[in-house]
């Protein structure tokens, strides 16, 4: 079955930068689009990226545009989303989502959740 | 960006009862509109899709209707299994958005 696996979230001061990973098995994972969603208390689900099954395209939501960068190894089947200039509002559950196409705007729904890796911002 | 509101925002119900949660698009996304449940600890789980599909191996007492800017999720028969928090999101455009979510708890 599919498996997506999250890792490197922990507490972070603010400002710096930190990278999360997400492999992914039981799937081609190279033939696939890849999103990032991610979850506070306060501001519920909130789309943060995606990137194309080859890299080729990518987009970002506006609260972490310019901060974030999205990126994948499709040799290991994984997934990157590194992080910079993290603030108190990047507190969250960051999940790993596989799309159902190999595009990024195929306006299909996210069926394959990770378990979630959780990032805090704090000092 | 698409904006998603839902109502109400919690609901308290009893097993057997007749559950609906309400959706609400800023705009027309015709029926890229999908529902998900999501329990204490876990990952959403997708229940409805294009506004009105049941996917595999959810329980036909959950189902969906509507297009454009208005959508319902509809649980006929509330089960002890169903007490989550549930989640709709616009697939029709980059961002993909989310509403608050609403929180079906046992009264």
């Amino acid at each position: 079955q599919v498996l997506l696996v999250e890792s490197g979230g922990g507490v972070v001061q603010p400002g710096r930068s930190l990278r999360l990973s997400c492999t992914g098995s039981g799937f081609t994972f190279s033939g696939y689009g890849v999103h990032w969603v991610r979850q506070t208390p306060g501001k519920g689900l909130e789309w943060v990226a995606a990137i194309s099954y080859d890299g080729t395209y990518t987009s970002y939501g506006d609260s972490v545009k310019g901060r974030f960068t999205i990126s994948r190894d499709n040799s290991k089947s994984t997934l990157f989303l590194q992080m910079s200039s993290l603030q108190p509002g990047d507190t969250a559950v960051y999940y790993c989502v596989r799309d159902l196409c190999s595009s990024i705007n195929c306006r299909e729904y996210f069926q394959d959740w990770g378990q979630g890796t959780l990032v805090t911002v704090s000092s | 960006d698409i904006q998603m509101t839902q109502s109400p925002s919690s609901l308290s119900a009893s097993v057997g009862d007749r559950v609906t949660i309400t959706c609400r698009a800023s705009q027309n996304i015709e029926n890229y509109l999908n529902w998900y449940q999501q329990k204490p600890g876990g990952a959403p789980r997708v229940v409805i899709y294009s506004a009105s599909g049941l996917e595999n191996g959810v329980p036909s007492r959950f189902s969906g209707s509507g297009s454009a800017t208005d959508f319902t999720l509809t649980i006929s028969s509330l089960q002890p299994e169903d007490f989550a928090t549930y989640y709709c999101q616009q697939s029709y455009n980059l961002p993909a958005t989310f509403g608050p979510g609403t929180r079906v708890d046992l009264k």
